[in-house]
């Protein structure tokens, strides 16, 4: 039982790249969700989906998309990264209840 | 829409001693109250929780209370250990099953001296 996963740990971009980042949990929870950790600033809410098939913009959406494939995978793209967009990010899941379950993270920098 | 303020931003101590987290919330609405801890290099992980219906809750070296008329909740950690000193996060939820509807605060870095 791994929990939550992502990949890549780490990830290097020039500015203009394209990269996905990936999530699955196997805890079979409804709820995932997107965050992105700037220093000072906390946790702040990218995108979510609710259940399979759905998907909500969170807090801070632009310059990203996302794709939940199946009730396991939930997927973040930058299409054309931005300095800006250089942070951790983190996935989590929450089943019925308030409790958020976390990924390790992806440190990721973009030049 | 809800703000959470915490403080201090950095918080060194003694082994041993005691360290106390305050966060501020803004919305009346809030009542589910969780504290964070992250390691570094590590995802954040659920340590501690408070629904508004309770004062006080106590796990081992670890409680958490709630003052819901000033708006404030804190994060108490008796006899710190070296393995303590990590980041601490609080968060504030309407406690309505929603995960979209959390907002955390800022962070606390604890650094426990040995």
């Amino acid at each position: 039982n791994a929990g939550v996963t992502q990949t890549p740990k780490f990830q290097v971009l020039k500015t203009g790249q394209s990269m996905t980042l990936q999530c699955a949990q196997d805890m079979n929870h409804n709820s995932m969700y997107w965050y992105r950790q700037d220093p000072g600033m906390g946790l702040r809410l990218i995108y979510y989906s609710a259940s399979e098939g759905t998907t909500d913009k969170g807090e801070v959406p632009n310059g990203y998309n996302v794709s939940r494939l199946n009730k396991r995978e939930f997927s973040l793209r930058l299409e054309s990264a931005a300095p800006s967009q250089t942070s951790v990010y983190f996935c989590a899941t929450v089943p019925t209840g308030d409790t958020q379950y976390f990924g390790p993270g992806t440190r990721l920098t973009v030049l | 829409g809800e703000n959470v303020e915490q403080h201090p931003s950095t918080l060194s101590v003694q082994e041993g001693d005691s360290a106390v987290i305050k966060c501020t919330y803004s919305d009346s609405a809030s009542n589910y109250f969780p504290w964070y801890k992250q390691e570094l290099g590590k995802g954040p992980q659920l340590i501690i929780d408070i629904r508004s219906n309770v004062g006080e809750k106590k796990d081992q070296r670890i409680a958490v209370t709630l003052n819901k008329t000033a708006k404030h909740f804190s994060l108490h950690i008796t006899e710190t250990q070296p393995e303590d000193s990590a980041v601490y996060f609080c968060a504030a939820s309407p406690g309505d099953n929603y995960g979209q509807n959390f907002v955390f605060g800022p962070g606390t870095r604890l650094s426990v001296l040995p």
